[in-house]
């Protein structure tokens, strides 16, 4: 498993964008054998899943979720960010990032999580 | 939209087997993936490509993939196995999550 190292706020305020970051240890992440992605868990709830984003730079992304999430990735800083604009109370959850297996269709390693409440 | 549908919760004694369920439209023509979560902890995959599992993961837990149904069976279960269990799927570059099952062991 690799351990996949998040960061970023845990509070937004309401309209606000919430941006997060998951750093990727060695070289993987410009592996085209990987994708990455993000999901996330409202509280006392099941998973989510929000964007994942290929060694292609294709990314796709849940439909209820699109118009306002962007998931990139940047390969000189070993890094997969997520970010999601207008955000409201029903975006309070705990947000992963994950590596998925090319072709595989499944995540095999997963951040530690990050706590995001929005509230002002 | 793609749906997956676990039951919310399945009870088992100690030492007996469980089966959860993961029920979705021509299921078994896709890979499913089972993922274990306990209570304040990241989900951790147990099950792969229908019943491939990770190293590490005790042989336990065993999966299968037919028709409409993927299962992930546990058998002997332990105190330790009491957990969220999700089941996932990948539809037309969509990544689908099943809503979860608790999994309590009495």
């Amino acid at each position: 498993q690799l351990q996949l190292q998040q960061s970023g706020p845990g509070l937004v305020t309401p309209s606000e964008t919430l941006p997060l970051t998951c750093t990727v240890p060695g070289s993987s992440i410009s592996s085209d054998s990987y994708y990455w992605g993000w999901i996330r868990q409202p509280p006392g709830k099941g998973l989510e899943w929000i964007g994942s984003i290929y060694y292609s730079g294709n990314a796709y992304y849940n439909p209820s979720l699109k118009r306002r999430v962007t998931v990139s990735v940047d390969t000189s800083k070993n890094q997969l960010s997520l970010t999601l604009t207008s955000v409201t109370s029903a975006d309070t959850a705990v947000y992963f990032c994950a590596r998925g297996i090319a072709a595989a269709y499944y995540f095999d390693s997963w951040g530690q999580g990050t706590q995001v409440t929005v509230s002002s | 939209s793609y749906e997956l549908t676990q039951p919310p919760s399945v009870s088992v004694s100690p030492g007996q087997k469980a089966t959860i369920t993961c029920s979705g439209d021509k299921l078994g023509n896709k890979y499913a993936s089972w993922y274990q979560q306990k209570p304040g902890q990241s989900p951790v995959l147990v099950i792969y490509k229908d019943s491939q599992r990770p190293s590490g993961i005790p042989e336990r837990l065993s999966g299968s993939n037919l028709g409409n149904t993927a299962t992930l069976t546990i058998s002997g279960t332990q105190a330790m196995d009491e957990a969220d269990y999700y089941c996932q799927a990948w539809n037309n570059s969509i990544v689908v999550f099943g809503g979860g099952t608790k999994l309590a062991v009495l």
